[in-house]
């Protein structure tokens, strides 16, 4: 157990609609991070969010955004939802804003049907 | 463009024998490398590191080796376990004290055969 927790871990919606995935960090962790696994491929980062702020950008698409909470949690937003979508979005925490491991929750599986 | 390659997707070994994962990377900017394991409906856990002042790292039967000149660094694990079976991916960053964008390679599915 990594101590990130993910919610929620199944979501099957449909085309057009919108969703919102939960991330609680690691206790004491002040950096979150998103990431995109798409089938066979590798982790696509998205986005790092350290103390509230936003911290770097990957290639994450117009119609997400999250933000992170004042208790650290951080929220995943996808609109328009299209096919392409689908996939498991993990969210990450680290300590440091800068370098150092990142420990992974367990992924929330998004089905768009 | 992949900026981190991992060029095997799959990769067989029998137990007690040695298993090497190898990455390649194209950003010379990249100086912090993690190896990271994953097993089927789990989220990646972190195996090991090494910053670019390094050319080996080692963490009991795992040890990680950078060839800066080459781009490229390879996962050794000794003796492989049959519980060493997972998906292992490859990540690289350029160190930063504002934000950190790691660039995760698409994995090599490891097979530890009994």
């Amino acid at each position: 157990d990594s101590g990130v927790t993910q919610t929620p871990k199944h979501l099957i919606t449909a085309t057009g609609q919108r969703v919102t995935l939960r991330c609680s960090p690691r206790s004491g962790d002040l950096s979150v991070y998103w990431y995109q696994q798409s089938l066979d491929q590798g982790l696509q980062f998205l986005i790092q969010y350290y103390n509230g702020e936003e911290r770097a950008k990957g290639n994450i698409l117009e119609r997400f955004s999250a933000q992170q909470f004042p208790d650290l949690h951080s929220e995943l937003n996808l609109s328009s939802l299209e096919l392409g979508d689908s996939a498991l979005y993990f969210c990450a925490s680290s300590i440091r804003q800068g370098p150092g491991e990142l420990f992974f929750g367990e992924g929330s599986r998004l089905t768009v049907l | 463009d992949q900026q981190v390659k991992q060029n095997s997707p799959s990769l067989s070994v029998q137990e007690g024998r040695i298993s090497i994962l190898n990455c390649d990377y194209t950003n010379s900017m990249f100086d912090y490398f993690l190896w990271y394991k994953k097993y089927p409906a789990e989220g990646p856990t972190f195996l090991i590191s090494i910053s670019s002042i390094k050319d080996k790292n080692e963490d009991g039967r795992f040890t990680v080796f950078l060839n800066k000149s080459a781009k490229h660094l390879s996962l050794h694990i000794v003796p492989s376990q049959p519980g060493d079976s997972a998906v292992y991916f490859c990540a690289a960053s350029i160190r930063s004290n504002y934000g950190q964008n790691f660039v995760f390679g698409p994995g090599t599915r490891l097979s530890v055969l009994p």
